[in-house]
């Protein structure tokens, strides 16, 4: 069974950092690519950025670009997104999603979801 | 503001069928397959529909996905009240070198 399980996030000043984790189970994690989505309080999903299998960046969204980094830990099976110089725009549940086979691009598996609030 | 353009709202009475669109551009639905994600209030979205129009193991077929061009449905037949859920259309966007969603719309069952 696939499991996907965030932690890390927390209260933060504005322009302070934040390090989340995901911890994979269930699937050969090196095989695919993995993602960050976010949702801020009452609102929609926002892609945030997302990695293969390999480690090599897919990309971020323009929002969080210069800001966040995201990386992977394949012996450790985990995914995780360095966030920096945060804002209170980055207030939001930030989920870690697997991507399904490329050909499909979906995001196959989520985790639970972790909060970060970011509020002096 | 959205790349992917969906109604914020949808509703429907139990037993009957109720449709979501779901419009964008020819960088992201016109070359590239939708997915629908569902999220129940209070959890985690789950991939309903993926590749426009399959359902992963465990998705009722009474949930159906179509595309065409730039735009996308999903439609939701014999709806029942577990079915109240936020729905997103999500979709790869050439141009952006990334995912985008549509907004979400809010199902209500009458």
């Amino acid at each position: 069974e696939v499991q996907l399980s965030e932690s890390g996030g927390g209260l933060v000043q504005p322009g302070g950092s934040l390090r989340l984790s995901c911890a994979a189970s269930g699937f050969t994690f090196s095989n695919y690519a993995m993602s960050w989505v976010r949702q801020a309080p009452g609102k929609g999903l926002e892609w945030v950025s997302a990695l293969r299998g390999g480690g090599g960046v897919i990309n971020y969204a323009d929002s969080v670009k210069g800001r966040f980094a995201i990386s992977r830990d394949n012996s450790k099976n985990t995914l995780y997104l360095q966030m920096n110089t945060l804002r209170a725009e980055d207030t939001a549940v930030y989920y870690c999603a697997k991507v399904s086979v490329w050909s499909q691009r979906s995001f196959d598996y989520w985790g639970q979801g972790t909060l970060v609030t970011v509020s002096s | 503001q959205s790349v992917l353009t969906q109604p914020p709202s949808a509703s429907g009475t139990p037993g009957y069928r109720v449709t979501i669109s779901c419009s964008g551009s020819s960088s992201n639905i016109g070359s590239n397959p939708v997915n629908w994600y569902q999220q129940l209030p209070g959890t985690a979205p789950k991939l309903l529909i993926y590749s426009s129009n399959q359902r992963p193991s465990g998705v009722p077929d009474r949930f159906s996905g179509s595309q065409s061009g730039t735009s996308a449905s999903l439609a939701i037949s014999g709806l029942q009240s577990e079915d109240e859920a936020d729905y997103y259309c999500a979709a790869w966007d050439d141009s952006l070198s990334g995912w985008v969603f549509g907004g979400g719309t809010k199902l209500t069952v009458l």
